[in-house]
């Protein structure tokens, strides 16, 4: 059974920084493309970026809302994807969700973090 | 950026009945569509890739159709359990985008 499930989230004050992780079984982690997508409360969602699998180097996209601050990682021997924030603004508060991509959609989602940018 | 818009941000929908949920995009994107179902408090649910392929699992009273810039999703004989938001997202070029979603709700 795949399974995802994020950890990290929490209050932060603006300029701030936070990590947020997505812990992964029940796939092979090294042969997925993974993402970050958010969604503000009552919003819409948001793609964010990914990190292609091992065929493809583990390269990353990004959005240009987040490029430059935020960094998509992941630590393949334990199966674990993460998002570095950096310089956080109140407009990045939301609830972040990793994904196990599927040619570009998501088809595995987790049950998400809530962040919370504010003084 | 490619605009998704799900003109509908609400439909009204009884059980048993047939409903398109529709997506624009504002260029070509192919068939590099998927359609998510989010329902209150929960992460979203993949229902559709490619346009019209059902991932494993999904009931197949979800039909997605469509290809360019016109997408719909068909959910024919409605559950109580399909009162939920839709959402549309293509991924024929960075960034990937998102509709604004279209909810499902009873009459």
């Amino acid at each position: 059974e795949v399974k995802l499930v994020e950890s990290g989230g929490g209050l932060v004050q603006p300029g701030g920084s936070l990590r947020l992780s997505c812990a992964t079984s029940g796939f092979t982690f090294t042969d997925y493309y993974m993402s970050w997508v958010r969604q503000p409360p009552g919003k819409a969602l948001e793609w964010l970026g990914f990190i292609r699998n091992k065929a493809n180097g583990y390269t990353t996209e990004y959005s240009a809302s987040v490029k430059g601050r935020f960094t998509i990682s992941r630590d393949n021997s334990q199966s674990i994807l993460y998002l570095q924030m950096n310089t956080l603004r109140a407009e990045d508060s939301a609830t972040y969700y990793c994904a196990r991509d599927h040619y570009g959609s998501k088809a595995y989602w987790g049950q998400g973090t809530l962040v919370t940018v504010s003084a | 950026d490619i605009v998704m818009t799900q003109s509908q941000k609400f439909m009204s929908t009884s059980v048993g009945d047939r409903v398109s949920v529709t997506c624009k995009a504002s260029q070509n994107v192919g068939t590099n569509v998927a359609w998510y179902q989010q329902k209150p408090g929960q992460s979203p649910k993949a229902l559709i890739y490619s346009a019209s392929y059902r991932y494993s699992g999904v009931p197949d009273r979800f039909t997605g159709s469509g290809s360019g810039t016109d997408f719909t999703l068909t959910i024919s004989n409605v559950q109580s359990e399909d009162l939920a938001e839709y959402f549309c997202q293509q991924y024929n070029s960075y960034p990937l985008t998102f509709g604004a979603g279209t909810k499902l709700e009873l009459k």
